[in-house]
């Protein structure tokens, strides 16, 4: 039962290279979601999916790219990463009948 | 504008005491209310939520009491346990289905032995 899973756990880049991190989950969950957490900051929406092929805008969604062509699968990919976009992100589903999103370990990623 | 806050970033309580973590909200148009659990290097875990139509839930060991008059929410738990030592985050949802929730900044919990 591996639940929701994300890949790589640590990640250091370089300004202005492309990064993508990727999320996977085997509840075949209708939801997915991509956050940041930065201190002072909790967690901050950047972008979420309510099935597949359809995508929204978070809160932070500047700097970010996402897809979903299949249910399972949610990456993230930051076009020209920059040095703000250094934070733990963490990839999230839930069915979208109730509250409880089901959180992955995070990805922490830093941009020299 | 909208924003979930909490009163305390840091609590410390005695192992067996009871804890409060207390959350102000600003939008009443939100329709749910959420306490989240994240221990160092894991991502949250749902605790407990709540319904704007009511004042108070209760889970294992935990209950959640919303008061609406003055846009407080906050989350009591019982009987402390080292397992208890974590960040709680309280968030809001406008919609039952979790889309696009709104998280306060965080409380760090710590038990004393």
């Amino acid at each position: 039962d591996a639940g929701i899973t994300q890949s790589p756990r640590y990640k250091i880049t370089e300004t202005g290279r492309q990064v993508t991190l990727m999320c996977h989950q085997t509840w075949s969950h209708s939801y997915m979601f991509w956050y940041r957490q930065d201190l002072g900051h909790g967690l901050r929406l950047i972008y979420y999916s309510a099935a597949a092929d359809i995508t929204d805008k978070g809160e932070v969604p500047d700097g970010y790219v996402v897809s979903r062509s299949k249910t399972e699968n949610f990456p993230l990919t930051l076009e020209s990463a920059t040095r703000s976009q250094t934070s733990v992100y963490f990839c999230a589903s839930t069915t979208g009948l109730y509250n409880e999103q089901f959180f992955g370990p995070g990805t922490r990623l830093t941009v020299l | 504008g909208e924003s979930v806050g909490l009163h305390l970033p840091t609590l410390s309580v005695q192992e067996g005491d009871n804890s409060i973590i207390n959350c102000a909200y600003s939008n009443s148009a939100s329709d749910y209310f959420i306490w989240y659990k994240q221990e160092s290097g894991k991502g949250p875990q749902f605790i407990i939520d709540i319904r704007s139509n009511m004042d108070k839930r209760q889970g294992q060991r935990v209950t959640v009491l919303l008061n609406k008059t003055v846009k407080h929410l906050s989350l009591q738990i019982a009987a402390t346990q080292p397992g208890d030592s974590a960040v709680y985050f309280c968030a809001e949802n406008k919609i039952q289905g979790a889309q696009k929730l709104v998280f306060g900044q965080g409380t760090r919990l710590t038990i004393n032995p």
